[in-house]
């Protein structure tokens, strides 16, 4: 049972580039989320999932997209990559019923120069 | 927008001693996790609370939401070197009666060094 995780680890990306990180969860979790962490901003969500071929917008969209094809992957895509996004990006995935108690991934450390 | 703040920011301690986290709002939450969080890895759920005046007890971990639910505490007793970590609370909300559209608000977080 691995939990939640996240490929790949780490990745550095010229300004313009696109990639996509994927999430994996292998607890049949309903929920799914991607959160984004910078040194004094705290964790802040970019968009979320409360089920399979469903998505929405969180706290901080803007330059992201998301994909949720299978129930158990979550995929965040970044288009044409800019320096604000350089950051730490984690996954995270809740039952629905208590959607309030998230298991997050070990992090994707994600440098745009 | 509702907000978590945490304090103190940065906490450092001999092992052995005693310290207490606080995590404070001015809005009512629903529910409040406490998480730690290792360098390099991501966040670990440690305990949800629910009601106001709730106390949990994790081995030497006490954790308590206040009774009007817009504040939590975190105690930690004989600190250990292996507590050393960014505890992060963060308070749980229903955006719609459904239950379908849950958030959660992370504070900042207290950086805890725990010295040998």
């Amino acid at each position: 049972n691995a939990g939640v995780t996240q490929t790949p680890k780490f990745r550095v990306l010229k300004t313009g580039q696109s990639m996509t990180l994927l999430c994996a969860q292998d607890m049949n979790h309903e929920y799914m989320y991607w959160y984004r962490q910078d040194p004094g901003m705290g964790l802040r969500l970019i968009h979320y999932s409360v089920g399979e071929g469903t998505t929405a917008k969180g706290e901080v969209p803007d330059g992201y997209n998301v994909s949720r094809l299978k129930k158990q992957n979550f995929l965040l895509g970044l288009e044409s990559a800019a320096p604000s996004q350089t950051s730490v990006y984690f996954c995270a995935s809740s039952w629905a019923l208590r959607a309030y108690e998230q298991y997050f991934g070990p992090g994707t450390r994600l440098t745009v120069t | 927008t509702q907000l978590l703040e945490q304090s103190p920011q940065f906490l450092s301690i001999q092992e052995g001693e005693n310290l207490t986290v606080y995590c404070n709002s001015s809005s009512v939450f629903s529910s409040l996790q406490w998480y730690r969080q290792e360098p390099g890895e991501g966040p670990v759920l440690l305990v949800t609370v629910v009601t106001g005046g709730e106390v949990k007890k994790l081995k030497r971990l006490t954790f308590q939401f206040g009774d009007a639910r817009k504040d939590s505490s975190l105690h930690i007793t004989a600190a250990q070197p292996g507590d050393t970590g960014l505890y992060l609370c963060a308070g749980g909300v229903a955006a719609n009666s459904g239950g379908s559209n849950y958030k959660l608000t992370f504070g900042k977080g207290t950086l805890l060094t725990v010295n040998p």
